[in-house]
């Protein structure tokens, strides 16, 4: 079992509806959640990162952590087609933990349709 | 702004050659990272530096190795580069809290084909 699990999709939705993408993860250590968006041919880029449980908001998008089920979410209000991407979850330990590396997900490829 | 360079956004490279791929990042972090991503794979960790001078093997070194002489430099070499290296390469800086990266910010990518 890989410690992070993320649907590879695709996810086809119509514009204007809401996105929801998830992973969950098995290491109860992960303090640290990260969304990546990455666009066809170029590097991931750093959309959301949350500590340790709850909510946070940017815009349209909002993370969400579910530490008790360790489950982790991204919304997406009002999806556009520049939306399109494929969003990949990253997560890393907490304080004592030695490890430098981020634990990624296989990414999940969305399209919005117009 | 945050800046991470790959040398080059495509390259063709022969069997057997041996090749080199440079990465320079501007924002003075400890951390740096060599990924490959292959479709349905995802990212896959090849090598990681916490400092200069400093490496460590991530979950597929093999055929890899690396070099980071100055803090804002990391090079991933390919000693002997072969048809199944053919790959998106991606390198990461890192911000770190104590020994944790809790942040990447990623350059282009270069995607490397060897024929």
């Amino acid at each position: 079992q890989k410690e992070v699990e993320q649907d590879p999709g695709p996810l086809s939705v119509p514009e204007g509806a809401i996105v929801s993408l998830n992973c969950t993860y098995s290491n109860s250590a992960f303090q640290y959640f990260m969304w990546y968006r990455q666009y066809s041919r170029k590097g991931p880029e750093l959309l959301m990162y949350t500590y340790s449980s709850g909510n946070k908001e940017d815009g349209r998008f909002t993370a969400q952590v579910d530490k008790s089920s360790k489950y982790i979410s991204l919304f997406i209000r009002d999806s556009q087609p520049s939306d399109s991407a494929t969003y990949l979850c990253a997560m890393s330990g907490g304080p004592g933990d030695s490890n430098y590396q981020l634990i990624w997900g296989a990414g999940t490829k969305l399209i919005i349709k117009p | 702004d945050v800046k991470v360079t790959q040398s080059s956004r495509y390259l063709v490279k022969r069997t057997g050659e041996k090749v080199f791929l440079e990465c320079v990042q501007d924002m003075d972090h400890e951390n740096m990272f060599w990924y490959r991503q292959d479709p349905g794979l995802g990212l896959r960790l090849i090598y990681f530096s916490y400092d200069v001078k400093m490496k460590e093997k991530g979950d597929i070194p093999e055929g890899y190795s690396v070099s980071r002489e100055k803090k804002e430099r990391f090079s991933l070499i390919l000693e002997s580069a072969s048809t199944n290296q053919t790959s998106m390469y991606l390198c990461a800086s890192g911000i770190p809290t104590g020994r944790l990266t809790t942040e990447a910010f990623f350059g282009q990518g270069t995607r490397l084909t060897v024929v």
